[in-house]
């Protein structure tokens, strides 16, 4: 069973314009992870933001976390072709990551 | 400095096969986790090693069993083959669990059943 589950599924945007998606989970937490994944390939992490933490930001990238609503959002500002990708967002305890099913995000120049 | 690297990167096997995966963590690293991901969907943790022992484990059958060397490195072994555990496998490695720390992913391995 996935602990994550993002929304939407699916995401297509222009050059320039933002991105929002957003990440709904089940249990208590440690933290929270944002990894991003190029066709099929090894993930990348992006960013976490721990159960403490209300918002994080790294370049383009600004997360935010809410613990009484067990969710997160990520936002990539002034999207790029290259950002064309899958995001996933997985809960962390104690190392064990658990994933949703993620988001994929077209952006078209 | 290398990051985690992963053998090999296909493999074709049939069913009732065994097959053997591999995985070497990045520099200074020492907890190796093992996902599977299924077309389409999120990695689904396998299990995780420290110390050469499985601290670990997902809702994964004993046909998926591990190890994990001195080196810190770690193969994935999965035994009587389906056709549905036809999947990528990723290999991810980090700082020993119970602080915040992020994985670090390998490129995975694709494995086909027939």
């Amino acid at each position: 069973s996935q602990q994550g589950e993002e929304d939407p599924q699916a995401l297509s945007i222009q050059e320039g314009e933002n991105a929002t998606m957003n990440c709904s989970y089940k249990t208590s937490i440690n933290n929270l992870q944002w990894y991003r994944q190029n066709s099929g390939r090894g993930l990348v992490h992006l960013i976490l933001i721990r159960s403490n933490e209300r918002e994080k930001h790294s370049g383009r990238l600004r997360v935010t976390l809410d613990t009484s609503k067990k969710s997160s959002s990520l936002l990539i500002t002034a999207s790029r072709a290259a950002d064309t990708a899958s995001y996933f967002c997985a809960t962390d305890s104690w190392g064990k990551l658990q994933f949703g099913a993620g988001t994929q995000v077209v952006v078209t120049p | 400095d290398a990051g985690v690297t992963q053998s090999p990167t296909h493999l074709i096997k049939t069913r009732g096969q065994q097959v053997t995966l591999r995985c070497s963590p990045k520099s200074g690293h020492d907890t190796v986790s093992w996902y599977q991901q299924a077309l389409g969907q999120g990695p689904q943790f396998i299990f995780q090693y420290y110390e050469e022992e499985e601290r670990q484990r997902g809702n994964f059958p004993d046909r998926f069993s591990g190890h994990q060397f001195p080196n810190y490195s770690s193969e994935l072994n999965v035994n009587a083959l389906l056709l549905g555990d036809s999947a990528l496998y990723l290999c991810a490695s980090s700082f020993p669990s119970g602080r915040a720390n992020e994985q670090f992913f390998g490129p995975g391995t694709r494995l086909t059943v027939l």
